[in-house]
C-alpha cells in the first residue's frame, strides 16, 4: 500500500507570514504528483500537477517544487492571507493510475 | 465551465440499508474516481474506473461497494448493507488523463443511523 505523508498536520500563521509544507512519497512508484486546495464545505480544487524531477510551478503567491529521487514535494505560500486558510492535499499518481492522497496540512491564517 | 455534479448532497440512511450515490463526470473525461473522507480522517481511495472498467480498487471495496455507468454519463457508487462507520463525505472525481488534474464534485454527505 503506497503511503503519502504530509507535514505538518496543521499550521497557524499570521497574515503576511510565508509558510511551507511537505509531501513525502515513495519515489519508486512515482508517475505524477498533484497538489489540491480544499476549503471547508467545498470540493478539492487542483493547484498543480507535477511530473518531472526538479519541476517548479507557481500560481500567484503559491509555488511548489518536486524531488522525485528523494520522494518529496514542497508547497510554499508567500505572504499568507486569511483567504489562504484551507487544507492542502498532495496526491500521488502511481503506475496504476490512481490518486493516493496524503493526510493533508490544515492551514489557518489569522488577520 | 463544466463541472462534476453529485447527488444527493446529503443522504441519511438506516444501518443495513443499501444506498446509491450518483455522479455526473465531465463529459470528455476518461478517468473516474470515488473517494471518501470519514470525519477527522484522511481522504480514502475507494475505486478508479477507466474505459468502462474498474482499473483499481481499495482493499475494502469488494466487501460493500460496486460501481456502474448505467447510461454512459452517470457514474454510481452503490454501498450495500451500510454500517455506522460508513458515515462520511463521498467524493466523485474525473480527469481527462493521469497527467492532468482531477475535478471533484461537491460531495455527498452520508449519515448512517
Amino acid at each position: 500500500i503506497l503511503n503519502v505523508e504530509q507535514s505538518p498536520q496543521s499550521l497557524h500563521v499570521q497574515e503576511g507570514d510565508s509558510t511551507n509544507f511537505t509531501c513525502s512519497f515513495p519515489s519508486s512508484n512515482f508517475y505524477a504528483l498533484h497538489w489540491y486546495r480544499w476549503e471547508t464545505a467545498k470540493s478539492p480544487e487542483a493547484l498543480f500537477v507535477m511530473t518531472l524531477n526538479g519541476d517548479e510551478k507557481k500560481k500567484g503567491r503559491i509555488s511548489a517544487t518536486l524531488n522525485t529521487k528523494e520522494g518529496y514535494s514542497y508547497l510554499y505560500i508567500k505572504g499568507s492571507q486569511p483567504e489562504d486558510s484551507a487544507t492542502y492535499l498532495c496526491a500521488l499518481i502511481s503506475s496504476t493510475d490512481k490518486l493516493i492522497f496524503g493526510t493533508g496540512t490544515r492551514l489557518q491564517v489569522f488577520p | 465551465e463544466p463541472e462534476v455534479t453529485q447527488t444527493p448532497s446529503h443522504q441519511v440512511t438506516q444501518m443495513g440499508q443499501e444506498v446509491i450515490l450518483r455522479c455526473v463526470p465531465i463529459s470528455n473525461h476518461l478517468y473516474f474516481y470515488w473517494y471518501r473522507q470519514i470525519l477527522g480522517q484522511k481522504v480514502e481511495f475507494l475505486v478508479s474506473f477507466y474505459n468502462n472498467e474498474i482499473s483499481e480498487k481499495s482493499e475494502i471495496f469488494d466487501d460493500q461497494f460496486s460501481v456502474e455507468r448505467p447510461d454512459g454519463s452517470n457514474f454510481t457508487l452503490k454501498i450495500r448493507s451500510t454500517k455506522l462507520e460508513d458515515s462520511a463525505m463521498y467524493f466523485c472525481a474525473s480527469s481527462p488523463g493521469v497527467n492532468t488534474e482531477a475535478f471533484f464534485g461537491q460531495g455527498t454527505r452520508l449519515t448512517v443511523v
